[in-house]
């Protein structure tokens, strides 16, 4: 049973325009929100995260949206270029121990296409 | 600095081997994570350890996996009796806790293939 789901597998947008990237997480529990991005062959790399006690986020054309009552999140890349095209992976983490270090909660990913 | 370092990169073995993979996380990172990535999938979860505390197991997907860290540095992620079914890239992470930041920091993976 999936606890964090992107149920959309793939997305191509337009260079220069808006992506949209979403995820729905069904554990109330879960307090922070991270969105790695990985290329092929490559780990995935930390882009942008959120904690429960915001709303929103926002680090250059990087913005994630959190809707805790619908528990859904979202990602906005604006504008979006061809280097943005990989695959996104939304994650959430479920901290049960003082340390604050704990796995994360993956969803399938997204692999966003940015056509030139 | 260095990163999250794996090897090796590719393993390609036949069913009921055993094999070894290898994980050097980020220099003075307290807790290391193992992940595999089936195909199509997301990441799953396998292996943590936290500092000196006993690991948590709760995602081994059975007794055939198996890892160890030494040290607090190095971990070495064990599957014995290899099954077609554990052909998965295996990515390892370390991360140092910071206030309210869990970001964690990934190697690039070991694709294992089981024929």
């Amino acid at each position: 049973d999936q606890q964090v789901k992107q149920n959309s597998p793939s997305l191509s947008v337009q260079e220069g325009r808006i992506s949209i990237l979403n995820c729905d997480y069904t554990n109330s529990m879960f307090d922070y929100f991270l969105w790695y991005k990985k290329y092929p062959a490559e780990g995935p790399t930390f882009l942008i995260s959120i904690s429960s006690i915001k709303d929103k986020n926002e680090d250059g054309r990087f913005t994630v949206f959190l809707n805790k009552s619908a528990k859904h999140l979202s990602l906005h890349i604006v504008p979006s270029q061809p280097g943005d095209s990989a695959v996104y992976f939304c994650a959430a983490s479920d901290p049960y121990l003082d340390s604050g270090n704990t796995p994360l909660v993956f969803g399938k990913g997204t692999r966003l296409s940015v056509i030139a | 600095g260095a990163g999250v370092s794996q090897s090796p990169s590719n393993k390609v073995t036949e069913k009921g081997k055993d094999v070894e993979l290898r994980c050097d996380p980020i220099s003075g990172h307290t807790a290391l994570y193992w992940y595999r990535q089936s195909l199509g999938q997301g990441l799953e979860f396998l292996i943590y350890f936290q500092g000196n505390s006993a690991p948590d197991k709760s995602g081994l997907p059975s007794d055939r996996f198996s890892a160890e860290r030494t040290g607090g540095s190095v971990s070495t992620l064990t599957i014995q009796r290899t099954q077609q079914e554990d052909s998965a890239v295996y990515l390892c992470a370390s991360s140092l806790y910071k206030g309210s930041s869990y970001e964690q920091y990934f190697g690039p993976g070991t694709r294992l293939t089981v024929t």
